[in-house]
């Protein structure tokens, strides 16, 4: 079974600098896609960046990017020039493309803080 | 074009009441899946429909728990007899369906259920 572990469950910046939020994965596919999803307190899943597994170069979203380590079943995600709205727990999150339909599977979560 | 929609948006129940929590997916979207978020935990998932059909209900409760998504109207996940341990906020997901690969999952706001 697949399993997805945020080994941070709470982390803080600064206004205007980057921080690095940590996600690793278990499974034994090689065909599939990972996630990172922001949820502020309004609790609306928004997703912030999609990295598919075949495509070895990193994903990047505006402030956003991944460094995926496919190897390494690492998948960290990069907010620089960190502001306000971007305070929220964070969800790194896994889905198989073996079998179209499939559920995503989710981390515990990153509780990020942005202090100004 | 309106996203997924969830109604309603906060329930309270007592111990013992059925909860009726609905979902209207995108338009031209003919999947739809049910996710658990328990306080301070991540999505955990629970069902996958299609019209008409159940796909997968292995992240279902075996008792008091059902979901239904009919040829007309929306999905119904339904709660018989609540417990305190059923408060939770419960999230909807819809895609399009496409052969092979992966259909990206669109959520709504989520049902907030309060169990008193």
């Amino acid at each position: 079974a697949q399993t997805v572990t945020q080994s941070q469950p709470e982390m803080s910046v600064q206004e205007a600098e980057t921080v690095t939020l940590s996600c690793t994965y278990d499974t034994s596919e090689s065909d599939y896609y990972l996630f990172w999803y922001k949820q502020p307190p309004s609790r609306q899943m928004i997703l912030v960046i999609r990295q598919e597994a075949y495509k070895q170069q990193n994903a990047t979203e505006n402030r956003f990017s991944v460094n995926f380590q496919k190897a390494a079943k690492s998948f960290s995600l990069k907010i620089s020039d960190s502001q306000l709205g971007d305070a929220a727990m964070y969800f790194c999150a896994y889905i198989t493309v073996e079998t179209s339909g499939s559920r995503l599977t989710f981390g515990e979560g990153t509780q990020l803080t942005v202090n100004p | 074009n309106a996203g997924v929609m969830q109604n309603p948006r906060h329930l309270v129940r007592r111990r013992g009441q059925e909860a009726r929590l609905r979902c209207s997916p995108m338009k031209g979207h003919s999947h739809v899946y049910w996710y658990r978020q328990l306080p301070e935990e991540g999505l955990k998932f629970m069902v996958y429909l299609q019209k008409e059909n159940i796909i997968d209900e292995s992240g279902m409760p075996k008792e008091r728990f059902s979901a239904e998504f009919p040829k007309e109207g929306p999905s119904i996940l339904r709660i018989q007899q609540v417990v305190r341990g059923d408060s939770a906020a419960y999230f909807c997901a819809s895609s399009p369906w496409r052969s092979g690969g992966y259909n990206e999952q669109f959520f709504g706001p989520g049902t907030r259920l309060t169990v008193l």
